[in-house]
């Protein structure tokens, strides 16, 4: 149990709609990274949020778009849905905001489904 | 690009065996390079390697990174069915990680 909670578990929508996933961070947790992971693939990067700044992004288009609340929960908005947008959504988080010393604990994840 | 590759991509055993498990990376502002254990959802921390040469070691697991030659290894020993879930490699930079495609282990009893 890493403290990380995420809802809902699952989602099925249609091309076209917007969803919002929401997490919930470890207590005194001041970052939160989101990644999307395909089947059979790695975890991607999506973006990161600090103290409810975005930190940094990875390649994706802005219709992903994402807000942290100072009760260390955060969201990961996607707007005009695609088919390719079916995925695992896992939220991460860690004490500060350096990826590569702070170890990121992350949730179970949201499986995303669009038809 | 940051890349992470990772292999074997998949790989079967029998109880009692002792795997190797491989990951390369090539990333801009490199700090780190972790290992996690992912059976049906989250993926579970296991290691953050920051030194070159030096194992980390967890029960049967151990880890070791080589910042020359880009590479870690995990080593599982005496594997068990429990053992049985997709090892994700990740490199740590600045903000993100950086994560190969995982190699899914399957331990038969």
């Amino acid at each position: 149990e890493t403290g990380v909670t995420q809802s809902p578990t699952h989602l099925i929508k249609t091309r076209g709609q917007q969803v919002t996933l929401r997490c919930s961070s470890q207590s005194g947790h001041n970052t939160v990274s989101w990644y999307q992971q395909a089947l059979g693939q790695g975890p991607q990067f999506i973006f990161q949020y600090y103290r409810e700044e975005e930190n940094g992004r990875g390649n994706f288009p802005p219709r992903f778009s994402g807000l942290q609340f100072p009760n260390y929960s955060s969201e990961l908005n996607v707007n005009a849905l695609e088919l390719d947008d079916s995925a695992l959504y896992l939220c991460a988080s860690s004490l500060g905001l350096l990826a590569g010393t702070d170890t990121q604990y992350f949730g179970p994840g949201t499986r995303l489904t669009v038809l | 690009e940051d890349k992470v590759v990772q292999s074997p991509l998949s790989l079967v055993v029998h109880e009692g065996d002792t795997v190797t498990l491989n990951c390369s990376y090539e990333v801009t502002n490199f700090r780190s390079l972790l290992w996690y254990k992912q059976e049906k959802k989250a993926p579970t921390f296991l290691f953050m390697l920051t030194s070159s040469g030096i194992e980390k070691k967890s029960g049967r697991l151990s880890s070791i990174l080589d910042k020359k030659e880009l590479f870690s290894i995990l080593n599982i020993t005496a594997t068990q069915t429990g053992d049985s879930a997709i090892y994700l490699c990740a490199a740590g930079s600045n903000y993100k990680l950086t994560f190969g495609k995982g190699t899914l282990l399957t331990v038969n009893p």
